[in-house]
C-alpha cells in the first residue's frame, strides 16, 4: 500500500527567506503526486501535480515541486516566502493504476504547518 | 471553474437531530468524496462516488449516510451523530476515481452537542 511521509510538522521560516517542504512516498511505481495547501478553517487547495514527464512542476501562488524517483521525495519549494503562505501544507500520492479498494484513494501525509515570521 | 460548494458553512446540531450536507460541482466531474477531518491532522476519506455509485464506504458508521442524486450533486445525511462526530467535513471531486487531482470545497464545519 502507498504512503506518505512529511518528516517536518512545523517549519517557521522568515518573510522573503527560500521554504523546502519534504514529502517522501512509498509506492511500488510512480503515483501521481499533488501538493496542497490548507489555512485554517478551510478547505484544500491544489498547488501542483505531478503525473508523468518534467520532473520539475510549477504550480500556483510561486510554489515549483521536483520529483526525484531516487529518493521517492516530492518536495515542495518557493525561493521567497510571503506572510500569505502561513498556511498547512499536505503531500498526497494517488495510485494511477488503481482498482478495487485502492479506486479514488489519495493518501495524504501528516502535513506541514508553516509559520512565517514578519 | 474549478469551484465545489458546501453548505452550510457551519452546522450545530443536537444528538437525536437529523441534517444534511450539502456539496455541488459543476466541472462534470464524475467522482465525488466525502472527507471527514479533525483538528492538526489529514482529510480521511469515507465515500466515494464515481457515475454516481457508491463505489468506497470506509467503514463509516450507518449514522452517516451518502446520496448521490445526480452527477454535480452529493448529500451527506446525518442523524445521532456523537460528539466525536464533530469535524471539518469536506466534499471533493475529480474528473475520473483513478487517482487523479481532487478540488475540495470550503468544508462544513460540524459540532455536535
Amino acid at each position: 500500500a502507498q504512503s506518505v511521509t512529511q518528516p517536518d510538522i512545523h517549519i517557521t521560516v522568515s518573510e522573503g527567506a527560500s521554504l523546502e517542504l519534504r514529502c517522501n512516498y512509498s509506492y511500488g511505481a510512480t503515483p501521481y503526486l499533488f501538493w496542497y495547501v490548507q489555512s485554517p478553517g478551510q478547505g484544500l487547495q491544489l498547488l501542483l501535480k505531478y503525473f508523468s514527464g518534467d520532473t520539475l512542476v510549477q504550480g500556483i501562488k510561486g510554489f515549483e515541486a521536483e520529483f526525484k524517483r531516487s529518493q521517492s521525495s516530492f518536495n515542495l519549494r518557493k525561493p521567497s516566502v510571503h506572510w500569505s503562505d502561513a498556511a498547512e501544507y499536505f503531500c498526497a500520492v494517488g495510485d494511477p493504476y488503481a482498482g478495487g479498494t485502492s479506486y479514488g484513494k489519495l493518501t495524504f501525509g501528516q502535513g506541514t504547518i508553516l509559520t512565517v515570521h514578519p | 471553474d474549478t469551484e465545489v460548494t458546501q453548505t452550510p458553512k457551519h452546522l450545530v446540531m443536537g444528538m437525536t437531530n437529523k441534517k444534511s450536507l450539502k456539496c455541488e460541482q459543476h466541472m462534470g466531474h464524475r467522482a465525488m468524496y466525502w472527507y471527514k477531518q479533525k483538528a492538526k491532522k489529514p482529510p480521511e476519506l469515507m465515500f466515494v462516488y464515481s457515475y454516481e455509485k457508491l463505489s468506497i464506504n470506509e467503514s463509516v458508521p450507518s449514522r452517516f449516510s451518502p446520496e448521490c442524486p445526480n452527477s454535480s450533486l452529493l448529500n451527506l445525511h446525518l442523524h445521532a451523530l456523537q460528539p466525536e462526530d464533530s469535524a471539518l467535513y469536506l466534499c471533493a471531486s475529480s474528473q475520473e476515481g483513478t487517482g487523479d487531482e481532487q478540488y475540495f470545497g470550503p468544508g462544513t464545519r460540524l459540532t455536535v452537542t
